[in-house]
């Protein structure tokens, strides 16, 4: 059963252009990650959510937002794409604060920008 | 901010062949590090939580060792098989044991059939 959702699985948009990605869980996790991850990079973590929590990662650039109307669903929109945002985002969740809990992630978005 | 490397960046073998990759990080402020398996075109997956120095965990031919002390951690797979084809990464919390994990860059492992 899928558990960490995540659509579309590719995406095409036009520099300049807006586009979200979305991501929903069955999980009934607390926590919400969104990371990129580009060519042969370590995969980057943008920003989470503890609940309601939002938490944003200091070098996330202001061109990247995101949304977390509830548990279940978080989306991450960026507001006008370079060519520099090309790359695979990748949604995780995992329950509770604990170091030790492992995330789970969906299988990504590959983002393709014209 | 804490720097985790992978090594080798790939590597090809063949099947039935062992191998092992290495997951470095820095000894100090170690809180825990977790292991992921990628396949193309699937999610990562977790394979092992490791706390403790000298842990050693397994799961079917897939094994990990910890050494906090010098700040490695090795995967072992024994008997590769074209299906352990995948990048492996692993991840530690960021500073001050927060929940915001910096990932190495993977090892990317093709098997050969």
């Amino acid at each position: 059963d899928a558990m960490v959702i995540q659509n579309p699985r590719y995406q095409v948009t036009q520099f300049g252009k807006p586009v979200t990605l979305s991501c929903s869980q069955t999980l009934n996790h607390n926590v919400m990650y969104w990371y990129q991850q580009k060519s042969s990079q370590a995969p980057k973590l943008l920003f989470h959510y503890y609940d309601k929590d939002f938490n944003n990662e200091a070098d996330t650039p202001d061109n990247f937002q995101s949304r977390r109307p509830n548990t279940s669903f978080c989306f991450l929109d960026i507001r006008s794409p370079g060519l520099g945002d090309a790359a695979m985002y990748l949604c995780a969740t995992s329950r509770g604060r604990s170091l030790y809990n492992e995330q789970f992630f969906g299988p990504g978005t590959r983002l393709t920008v014209l | 901010i804490l720097n985790v490397e992978q090594s080798p960046q790939s590597l090809h073998v063949q099947e039935g062949d062992s191998t092992n990759f290495t997951c470095s990080f820095p000894s100090s402020n170690f809180y825990a590090l977790h292991w992921y398996r990628w396949e193309t075109a699937k999610s990562p997956e977790a394979l092992f939580v490791m706390t403790l120095n000298g842990d050693e965990k397994k799961k079917g031919q897939i094994s990990a060792t910890l050494n906090t002390k010098e700040g490695y951690s090795y995967l072992y797979i024994k008997g590769s098989q074209p299906e352990d084809s995948a990048t492996y990464l692993c991840a530690l919390p960021n500073t001050s044991g927060t929940y915001k994990y910096i990932f190495g860059t993977g090892t990317r492992l093709k098997v050969l059939a």
